[in-house]
């Protein structure tokens, strides 16, 4: 079965760093695009990353410079390291899969990582 | 960056029709033809409901369809169903490999 989890989220001080991961089965992460989309509590979808096959990667401009994705291919495993976190990092952190079906489509979609930064 | 607008809710009784839309810009909408929407049930993770602004995966009702006018997307549940109700996201390539979401509509079925 085709399947994300993610782990690694929590309450974290203003400034601090946590790195989520989400370790897939049934599929192999470095043959895919995969992304980390959050969600607020209550609020809508935000993208914030992607990485490629090649290994190129990609960030929102909320986030660039303090998050950095990345995988481990030994483990099957996409990461999200994030750094000098602030009170709107607060959200869901989903990874997903994109659709060998399309440029730019997910189409597998873990249950989500909460991280909360408050002090 | 700006997220594509969608109206905050839309509504319809079972059976009938119901159309969302997804404004967006010159920049993301009208020049990629890579629109997707997904369907998002609550507390649940996000479901894709429709790729490439037309196609649909495997498994998705051929009730939902997709379309693209200019700036603006669409997506019509037709013979709407109790379990359609549910928020919609839409969401564009909006070019250097970054893409952006819609606000997000709550579909209520009455």
């Amino acid at each position: 079965e085709v399947q994300l989890v993610e782990s690694g989220g929590g309450l974290i001080q203003p400034g601090g760093s946590l790195r989520l991961s989400c370790s897939a089965s049934g599929f192999t992460v470095s043959s895919n695009y995969m992304s980390w989309v959050r969600q607020a509590p209550g609020k809508g979808l935000e993208w914030v990353s992607v990485i490629y096959p090649a290994g190129d990667t990609y960030y929102a401009d909320a986030v660039k410079g303090r998050f950095t994705i990345s995988r481990d291919d030994s483990v099957n495993t996409l990461y999200l390291q994030m750094n000098t976190l602030r009170a709107e990092d607060t959200a869901l952190y989903y990874c997903a899969k994109g659709c060998t079906c399309a440029f730019d489509a997910f189409d597998i979609w873990g249950q989500g990582t909460m991280v909360t930064v408050s002090s | 960056q700006s997220a594509l607008t969608q109206p905050r809710s839309v509504s319809g009784s079972p059976g009938q029709s119901v159309t969302i839309s997804c404004t967006g810009s010159s920049s993301d909408v009208s020049y990629y033809n890579h629109v997707s929407w997904y369907q998002q049930h609550p507390g649940k993770a996000p479901k894709l409901m429709i790729y490439d602004v037309t196609k649909r995966p495997s498994g998705v009702p051929d009730r939902f369809s997709g379309s693209k006018s200019g700036n603006a997307a669409s997506l019509t549940i037709s013979g709407l169903q109790a379990e359609d109700e549910a928020d919609y996201y839409c969401c564009s390539y909006a070019g250097s490999y970054t893409r952006v979401f819609g606000t997000g509509t709550k579909v209520t079925v009455l």
